[in-house]
Order: structure tokens, then C-alpha cells, then sequence
């Protein structure tokens, strides 16, 4: 079974900065899906930045980008010029390549910015 | 695009009543629904796989007697909690895959259910 770990229950950032929220999964499984997704105090879950394993080139989306480490099953997240608006719990997903769409959550890590 | 809802967002029962949970796709089709179980300052927790047209299928120790699932169409699928105990009390999320979108997941904004 895959299991995905994010080893940061909390993290906190100063406005502006930059932070990085870690994630590793185990997989036996070459072609995959990765996610990053948020959920703020509003409860929606919503979509960050995905990845897809086939894919050696790092997403990004704007301020969001991850470093995927495929050989290290490694996922992390990177939030550039953190703004308020960025604080919320957030929750690394793996889901399995074709046949199979199920999400699997790791534990979640909280952020903090500091205005 | 890809919005889901759902309905209601809050609802407190009694004991022993059920209580139905709406999760609609706005402006797609899904021929698969997911349902989740968070609590508080936790994960999300998985149920159930919906599948249009067909039985649900439960992750392990759900209890599909206690949590029925029905995916009548490809834009509605709905839980009821049956004979809802205080222990039920949780915030579910539905979520909805669109096809051919990278198993990506567009989730409602959740239900708040509470069983006094």
C-alpha cells in the first residue's frame, strides 16, 4: 500500500519569505500522480500544483513550485514570497497511474506566515 | 470550471435519525465520486469510491449498512448516515474526478454533521 509522510506538523514563515513544506512517499509503482493541496480555515480543499512521475521537470505555478525527487520518492513544496492569504493546512497527495484514482493523504502541515 | 457542491453544509440530528448528504458536480460530469471523513485536525480519511451507475466501494472497516452511497447520475452522488450515532459527528467531504484530468479531485466545501 502507498503511504505518503509529511514529517512538519507545523511550520511558520515571515511575510515575504520563502518556505518548504516536505513530503515522501512509498510507491512500487513507476507512473504516478503527485499533489500539493491546500485547505484553509474554510475547510475547501484546493489544488496547489500537481506532478505527474513521468514528468522529470519540476512543476510550478507562480509562487508554488516543487522539487520532485523521484529516485528519493520526494515531494516537496516550495512557497515563494509568502503572503497571509498563504495560511492554511497543507496536504501532500499521491494517487496511482491509470486504472486507479484514489488519493492518499499524508497527515497534513500546518502554516503559519507572520505578518 | 469544475465546481462541486455540496448540500447541506451543516446538520444537526438526533440520534437514531439518518441523515442524507448531497455532493453535486456543477459543470462536468463525474462518473467518479469519492467521500471523505476529516476530523478535527486530521487528514482526510477515505470511505468510499462512487461509481455512476454501479455499487460503491468501501474502504476497509466502513461499515456500508451504517454509510449508504448511491452515484444515480453522472453529476449526483449522495451518503446517508443511517441511524446516526454521536460518534458520526464529523466534517465529510465529497470530491469528484473529472475524466481524463490527470486523477485530479475537485472536492465540495464539505458537510458539518453533528448528532446530539
Amino acid at each position: 500500500a502507498q503511504t505518503v509522510t509529511q514529517s512538519q506538523p507545523e511550520m511558520s514563515v515571515q511575510e515575504a519569505e520563502t518556505v518548504t513544506l516536505s513530503c515522501t512517499y512509498d510507491t512500487s509503482e513507476s507512473d504516478y500522480y503527485l499533489f500539493w493541496y491546500k485547505q484553509p480555515p474554510s475547510r475547501q480543499m484546493i489544488l496547489v500544483i500537481r506532478q505527474e512521475a513521468y514528468k522529470q521537470q519540476n512543476a510550478t505555478e507562480n509562487r508554488f513550485s516543487v522539487n520532485f525527487q523521484k529516485a528519493a520518492k520526494s515531494f516537496s513544496l516550495k512557497i515563494s514570497d509568502s503572503q497571509l492569504g498563504d495560511a492554511a493546512m497543507y496536504f501532500c497527495a499521491y494517487s496511482p497511474g491509470a486504472g486507479s484514482y484514489q488519493l492518499t493523504f499524508g497527515k497534513g502541515t500546518k502554516l503559519s506566515v507572520i505578518p | 470550471g469544475a465546481v462541486v457542491s455540496q448540500h447541506p453544509s451543516r446538520v444537526i440530528c438526533k440520534s437514531g435519525t439518518s441523515v442524507k448528504i448531497e455532493c453535486r458536480s456543477l459543470d462536468f460530469q463525474a462518473t467518479t465520486m469519492f467521500w471523505y471523513r476529516q476530523f478535527p485536525k486530521q487528514s482526510l480519511m477515505l470511505m468510499a469510491t462512487s461509481n455512476e451507475g454501479s455499487k460503491a466501494t468501501y474502504e476497509q472497516g466502513v461499515e456500508k449498512d451504517k454509510f449508504l452511497i448511491n452515484h444515480a447520475s453522472l453529476t449526483l452522488s449522495t451518503l446517508t448516515v443511517t441511524s446516526a450515532h454521536p460518534e458520526d459527528s464529523s466534517f465529510y467531504i465529497c470530491s469528484a474526478r473529472l475524466t481524463d484530468s490527470y486523477n485530479e479531485q475537485f472536492f465540495g466545501p464539505g458537510t458539518r454533521l453533528t448528532v446530539l
